[in-house]
């Protein structure tokens, strides 16, 4: 089965600085990797996804994240932390567990991002 | 231009009542999604339904009983309700995956609320 593990679950910056969230993943297919970000009281909003075209993925708001098969890892990062940043974020992995119509997504546990002003 | 909706987005109860939680989705999608987020904001998948039919059943209560009446609507029935169905439900869509469907695009979500 495949499943992601987010490293820290609080990771705090200053405004300006570099942003990295931790995220590996476990699977025996090629993955389909998601960042998702959920900001207070609101729903989930796809960040950027892998899906093997490339393994540099650009997303929206400045982020992007790099797929690394040697590492099993997706790290998240965006160079310059805004505060607008601030909001939880979910790494995950798509697995079709031989689904024909459906896939379930498999969310790590979600990283707490702060932005210090 | 809502993507997928759902109502009500607050929804205070007490235990042992049935409540209905209803989702819509416009973007033409054929498979449609329930998760439930937890206090420590883990979430976890519980059904899928493809064109209205049955496709994931993540050992739920079946306390819980989705419906859906067509492909653009999935809405969930909980009868009896318990302390520990307290939590965030969101609904979620895709379209199939021979036509890239690994992507879900998410509602807004409704917060559950069982005193």
């Amino acid at each position: 089965a495949q499943s992601v593990t987010q490293l820290g679950s609080h990771v705090s910056v200053s405004e300006g600085a570099l942003v990295l969230l931790r995220c590996n993943y476990s699977s025996s297919v090629p993955p389909y990797l998601f960042w998702y970000v959920q900001y207070p009281n609101q729903g989930l909003q796809l960040l950027l996804k892998y899906t093997s075209a490339a393994t540099l993925v650009k997303g929206i708001n400045g982020f992007e994240a790099e797929f690394k098969k040697s590492e099993t890892s997706f790290h998240l990062t965006k160079p310059s932390a805004h505060m607008s940043d601030a909001a939880e974020y979910f790494c995950a992995v798509s697995e079709t567990g031989g689904y024909s119509s459906a896939s379930k997504i498999i969310f790590g546990s979600g990283t707490r991002l702060s932005i210090r002003p | 231009d809502t993507a997928v909706s759902q109502t009500p987005k607050y929804l205070v109860t007490q235990m042992g009542n049935d409540k209905s939680i209803k989702c819509e989705q416009n973007l033409g999608h054929d498979t449609m999604y329930w998760y439930k987020q937890d206090s420590k904001k883990f979430l976890k998948i519980m059904f899928s339904y493809n064109n209205k039919e049955l496709i994931i059943n993540e050992t739920v209560p079946n306390r819980f009983s989705p419906k859906s009446p067509d492909k653009a609507h999935l809405n969930l029935h909980i009868n009896s309700l318990e302390l520990g169905d307290s939590a965030v439900y969101f609904c979620a869509s895709s379209p199939n995956l021979d036509r890239g469907g690994n992507e879900q695009f998410f509602g807004p979500g409704t917060r559950l609320t069982v005193l």
